[in-house]
């Protein structure tokens, strides 16, 4: 099975303040996925990523694939309040085999506190 | 994207009892997958919800346990059933278009707590 590895496990940090928070793969990764989780309740979707090297952004949020496929990486830049919360990344493992896709493994998870 | 409901969205059961839990979505999707996410965890898959066959387990969840149903494209329903304390969970629905977006929705969860 696919094991994802979220660091740091959580980060405090200042409103306005750059953060960056990694997820790595034991194995390549076929598909990776960003989400937001309020505390108790669903996933908010952030972000997938394909293609080694690939890059999206949307408002203050960037997240990347190194060209491996085997690490991303999730960048705020001057965080806000309403940055905080649980993010997790998800992996799909449709490389596995045609049986396997949309079953997503996700990492433990990253607590976001920001001070305003 | 999508609109997705899960009803209810918190409940407190004895053990011993079940809980039905729904999930409803505003489009026609692909896949429907339930998810757990016990206190201080991460998310595990338990199942993923088949239109019109049996669902498809992953290994520790069992038909007996978490019955599910899909009757269309765009509802599904997960019994927890004969329930003890460690049930206590969200319990998440997701659902994705196809490998056409790839993306992946989740509902807004149903928190149960068993007594």
């Amino acid at each position: 099975s696919q094991e994802l590895e979220q660091s740091p496990q959580s980060l405090i940090v200042q409103e306005g303040k750059n953060l960056t928070i990694n997820c790595t793969s034991s194995k390549t990764l076929y598909g990776l996925y960003w989400y937001k989780q309020k505390y108790g309740e669903g996933l908010i979707f952030l972000m997938m990523l394909q293609k080694g090297g690939e890059e999206k952004s949307h408002e203050k949020i960037t997240a990347k694939l190194d060209e491996k496929k085997q690490q991303s990486s999730l960048h705020i830049t001057a965080s806000q309040p309403s940055h905080a919360g649980i993010y997790l990344c998800g992996a799909d493992p449709a490389g596995a085999g045609g049986t396997s896709y949309g079953k997503l493994t996700f990492g433990q998870g990253t607590i976001l506190t920001v001070h305003p | 994207s999508a609109v997705i409901s899960q009803k209810p969205s918190r409940d407190i059961c004895q053990r011993g009892t079940s809980l039905t839990i729904q999930c409803q979505v505003d489009s026609q999707v692909t896949m429907m997958f339930w998810y757990r996410q016990q206190p201080g965890q991460s998310l595990t898959l338990i199942a993923t919800a088949n239109q019109g066959s049996e669902a498809t387990y992953e290994s520790g969840f069992v038909i007996d346990k978490f019955p599910i149903s899909r009757p269309n494209l765009t509802f599904s329903t997960l019994t927890v059933s004969n329930m003890s304390p460690e049930d206590s969970s969200i319990y998440l629905c997701s659902v994705e278009f196809g490998r056409q977006t790839y993306e992946q929705y989740f509902g807004p969860g149903t928190r149960l707590t068993v007594t």
